[in-house]
């Protein structure tokens, strides 16, 4: 199974500011990788598919990127909406893990 | 606008049975493929199951395997999951989600989310 090593646990940051979230995978994915967004009594939100590719609807301040084992999730500058529970997901073959979460919260 | 809508959660004891259904409009549901994530209270998400739009592939998380089983009838527009030999841990918030599609990873929309309580 792959493990999704996701840091920090929590980010503590004002708006405005930029965020930079981590997930390291303990094997290569390639670019199969999904991040999403969660708020309290609400289901996921997917952001970003594939790595680097913005789900409709989603903020061009959101982006993704890397390949292989270590990938990214950048939120250029933070609106109070943002702050939130972040996931990142893999897929191999339809198999599927969750990374632990990285809390995102308001400084 | 696609929507999926859960039911058939509840309280159940443990060791018993329980049926989730999903049921899908607002896009062609037999050409995507569907899956079950849950999340126990208070924790992240957690992967369950995944099922091709034709039915004809299953995969299960190790978790599960053997004592869930996910289904699928095109003509209803419904997923499903039954769940046997329910044990304490297997208590969270189960949500439908659809797959984007075949070639990307992410699932783009989920369902509200219904919870499943096993306990004595």
């Amino acid at each position: 199974e792959i493990v999704l090593t996701q840091s920090p646990a929590t980010l503590s940051l004002s708006p405005g500011e930029r965020a930079t979230l981590s997930c390291k995978a303990s094997q290569s994915v390639r670019s199969y990788l999904a991040w999403y967004q969660q708020k309290p009594g609400q289901a996921p939100r997917l952001l970003i598919y594939d790595a680097s590719k913005r789900a409709t609807g989603i903020p061009a301040r959101f982006s993704g990127s890397g390949s292989g084992t270590d990938f990214t999730l950048t939120i250029s500058s933070l609106e109070p909406e943002d702050f939130a529970v972040y996931y990142c997901q893999q897929r191999t073959n339809w198999l599927k893990t969750f990374g632990q979460g990285t809390r995102l919260e308001i400084k | 606008e696609v929507h999926l809508v859960e039911s058939g959660g509840g309280l159940v004891q443990p060791g018993g049975s329980l049926r989730l259904s999903c049921a899908a409009s607002g896009f062609t549901f037999s050409d995507y493929e569907m899956n079950w994530v849950r999340q126990a209270p208070g924790k992240g998400l957690e992967w369950v199951s995944y099922i091709s739009s034709s039915g004809s592939t299953i995969y299960y998380a190790d978790s599960v395997k053997g004592r869930f089983t996910i289904s699928r009838d095109n003509a209803k527009n419904s997923l499903y999951l039954q769940m046997n030999r329910l044990r304490a841990v297997d208590t969270a918030v189960y949500y439908c989600a659809r797959e984007v599609n075949t070639a990307v990873a992410g699932l783009d929309y989920w369902g509200q989310g219904n919870l499943v309580t096993v306990s004595s």
